[in-house]
């Protein structure tokens, strides 16, 4: 078994300020995820990783940058937050077998106000 | 640009039914099928996965897939209170692909 874990579990910024979120992960999954989740709903793909010093862009990626540092680690930053912008961002992981099944750490939730 | 669509948005039955969620997806080259089920604050956890066409069983829950009409759905019997919870239908093209997920059923089974 393994775990993911991310940091800060809550965060609360200010209109404009640049803010990082930081995923960790044991599972020795070579690819790792960023997900942005707005009030119960679907989950929307911002940069995904498929191995150490590569980064992929998803649908979401404008506004963001990411960082994959080491195999283990996936960083994500909010270039500038908008205000009034609420939601929680999921990091995910997933193995070169089962069909690359994500696995998924329990979540940032972000407030700017 | 994968287009996921997930019905009924939401959906209350009482302990005991029958449920069936339903998923579509524009890619007629989609290969990789899932559900996953989050519950209330915590994070989504796959709960079936799909890789062929026709029916795959595992306890309560049975997913079938028809990819002639770019359609998956999930079926549970006997549903429980603990069943409550939002499923995300997701697909990709590729094994090393992107992940699309619907935005997903609420399901709430009353006791």
């Amino acid at each position: 078994g393994g775990i993911i874990t991310q940091t800060p579990k809550f965060l609360i910024g200010q209109e404009g300020q640049k803010l990082t979120l930081k995923c960790q992960q044991n599972f020795n999954h070579d690819t790792m995820y960023w997900y942005r989740q707005d009030s119960g709903k679907g989950l929307r793909l911002i940069y995904y990783s498929i191995t150490e010093n590569d980064l992929q862009k998803g649908d979401l990626s404008e506004g963001y940058d990411a960082s994959r540092e080491k195999k283990s680690s996936f960083s994500l930053t909010v270039t500038s937050a908008q205000k009034n912008e609420m939601a929680v961002f999921l990091c995910a992981s997933s193995p070169r077998d089962r069909g690359y099944t994500q696995y998924f750490g329990p979540g940032t939730r972000l407030l700017v106000l | 640009q994968q287009n996921v669509q997930q019905s009924p948005e939401s959906l209350i039955v009482p302990e005991g039914a029958r449920t069936s969620l339903n998923c579509t997806f524009s890619d007629s080259a989609s290969q990789y099928f899932w559900w996953y089920r989050q519950h209330s604050g915590k994070a989504p956890k796959a709960l079936m996965s799909i890789f062929s066409n026709g029916e795959k069983e595992e306890g309560r829950f049975t997913i079938h897939l028809n990819k002639a009409s770019l359609h998956f759905s999930l079926h549970i019997r006997d549903s429980q209170p603990s069943d409550s919870a939002l499923y995300l239908c997701a697909v990709k093209r590729t094994n090393t692909g992107k992940l699309t997920f619907g935005d997903g059923t609420v399901l709430t089974v009353k006791p």
